[in-house]
């Protein structure tokens, strides 16, 4: 099976504009989580999808969205950028993220943002 | 609210020495745990993960991390440490809340294996 794939992998933007970065889940699962990390934060959680649904939702400003489209394909969207937004965005997927046992999130390598 | 600390952001070795990377978590219920390593300008591979049975769990690359439930730890381990395992390693805890999965990241720590 092919991995978790992001595009773009790199990216240049300047403050104030919006961006959208996008990641295909391996095929068959559904759940897909996005991360940000800097180096002065590390990994944090922004959001979940599953089944076209936010499960889930870290403590980021709304500018900060997402979307997950009926094939589990995911887009993350950040609006009126800062340059504090510089960072590694990260996507994960899992089969369903649900149920008792818990299940390996496998990773995207990511996309990486510069805000000038 | 679970937590995962790793309390050292750095840990260097000298090549062919075992090496630890330190975990620690606090959870509600049963922890399910995760190891991960991030080469640079790369997204988190999985190593190995903890959900129940034999408290020492081996992995890829010869990795394993033993389970401590008593001292809620889940360090990593290799017996023998080589130049390609510099990287930034992650430990998780995955628990079950309100019916979805939710993981929290520890902060890693950096190994650098010195030839």
């Amino acid at each position: 099976k092919a991995g978790v794939t992001q595009t773009p992998r790199y990216l240049i933007k300047t403050r104030g504009q919006q961006v959208t970065l996008s990641c295909s889940p391996i095929s068959g699962h559904r759940s897909v989580s996005w991360y940000q990390q800097t180096p002065g934060q590390g990994l944090q959680f922004l959001f979940e999808y599953f089944s076209e649904t936010q499960r889930n939702k870290g403590n980021f400003p709304g500018r900060f969205s997402g979307r997950q489209f009926s094939n589990s394909r995911s887009e993350m969207n950040v609006s009126t950028l800062e340059l504090g937004d510089s960072a590694l965005y990260l996507c994960a997927s899992s089969p369903t993220g649900t149920g008792a046992v818990p299940e390996t999130q496998y990773f995207g390598p990511g996309t990486r943002l510069l805000v000038l | 609210a679970q937590s995962v600390a790793q309390p050292e952001d750095q840990v260097n070795v000298a090549e062919g020495n075992p090496l630890t990377v330190k975990c620690t978590y606090s959870v509600s219920g049963n922890p399910y745990l995760f190891w991960y390593v991030q080469y640079p300008n790369r997204g988190l591979q999985f190593l190995l993960k903890y959900i129940t049975g034999d408290n020492l769990v081996k992995g890829s690359y010869g990795f394993e991390a033993e389970f401590n439930k008593s001292q809620t730890s889940f360090h990593l381990k290799k017996p023998s440490a080589l130049v390609s395992d510099s990287a930034l390693y992650f430990c998780a805890v995955r628990v079950l809340i309100g019916g979805y999965q939710k993981v929290t990241f520890g902060t890693g720590t950096k190994l650098q294996v010195i030839p």
